[in-house]
């Protein structure tokens, strides 16, 4: 079985701090990505990478940045974390092309 | 307007009832996902799919690539289905269009 693993399930953080939210999984999988989810927007792209030290702007990058060192391993950082930035993380990859895509559980980040 | 829009955004069932869940969207695809996300967040896939129908259990997806259309259909529910359910689009990348979802709550 897949298994997309994320750092930590629930994050509370302070405005300006700089955060690190951690995804990992262990299929090999070239393709990993980065979603916000929030009420009524559904889940919206922030970054994605299709291989190590690539990536590539999602729909809404502004105010994230991400790193992809190792093929399993991909993060997102918040530079200066702001209160609009409160929101439900998830991560996912797949496998080459028109592929599903195999989530992780979610980080629920609260910024105050 | 959004490009993935799903209706109903909630729905309410009694245990045994037949559900159907539909999503439209207005762009070209080369595959449409189903997803489904419990309460604590995880989202699990429950069918790709490019044309036809597919059939899980007692789950049911079709696609009708015409009428850019497709329907979610839960035969004889369960407590357990709810969940949201998540439309996704899939154009000519790997990037996915996500339907708002709909809150399916199923009451014994």
């Amino acid at each position: 079985d897949v298994k997309v693993t994320q750092s930590s399930r629930y994050l509370v953080k302070r405005t300006g701090e700089k955060v690190f939210l951690e995804c990992v999984q262990d299929m090999d999988h070239e393709n990993m990505f980065w979603y916000r989810q929030d009420p009524g927007l559904g889940l919206r792209l922030i970054y994605f990478s299709y291989d190590v030290k690539m990536k590539e702007k999602g729909d809404i990058p502004e105010g994230y940045s991400v790193s992809r060192e190792k093929k399993e391993r991909f993060s997102l950082i918040l530079e200066s974390a702001s209160t609009n930035q409160t929101s439900m993380y998830l991560c996912a990859s797949s496998h080459g092309t028109y592929n599903e895509q195999f989530f992780g559980p979610g980080t629920r980040l609260t910024v105050l | 307007k959004n490009e993935v829009e799903q209706s109903p955004q909630n729905l309410t069932a009694q245990e045994g009832e037949f559900i159907t869940i539909n999503c439209s969207y207005s762009v070209g695809i080369s595959a449409l996902h189903w997803l489904q996300q419990h309460p604590g967040g995880g989202i699990v896939s429950l069918f790709m799919l490019s044309s036809g129908k597919k059939k899980h259990g007692r789950l049911i997806a079709t696609i009708n690539i015409q009428e850019k259309h497709s329907s979610l259909h839960i035969t004889a529910s369960h407590p357990r289905d709810s969940a949201v359910y998540i439309c996704a689009v899939e154009g000519y990348t790997d990037k996915l269009i996500f339907g708002t979802g709909t809150r399916l709550q199923v009451f014994p």
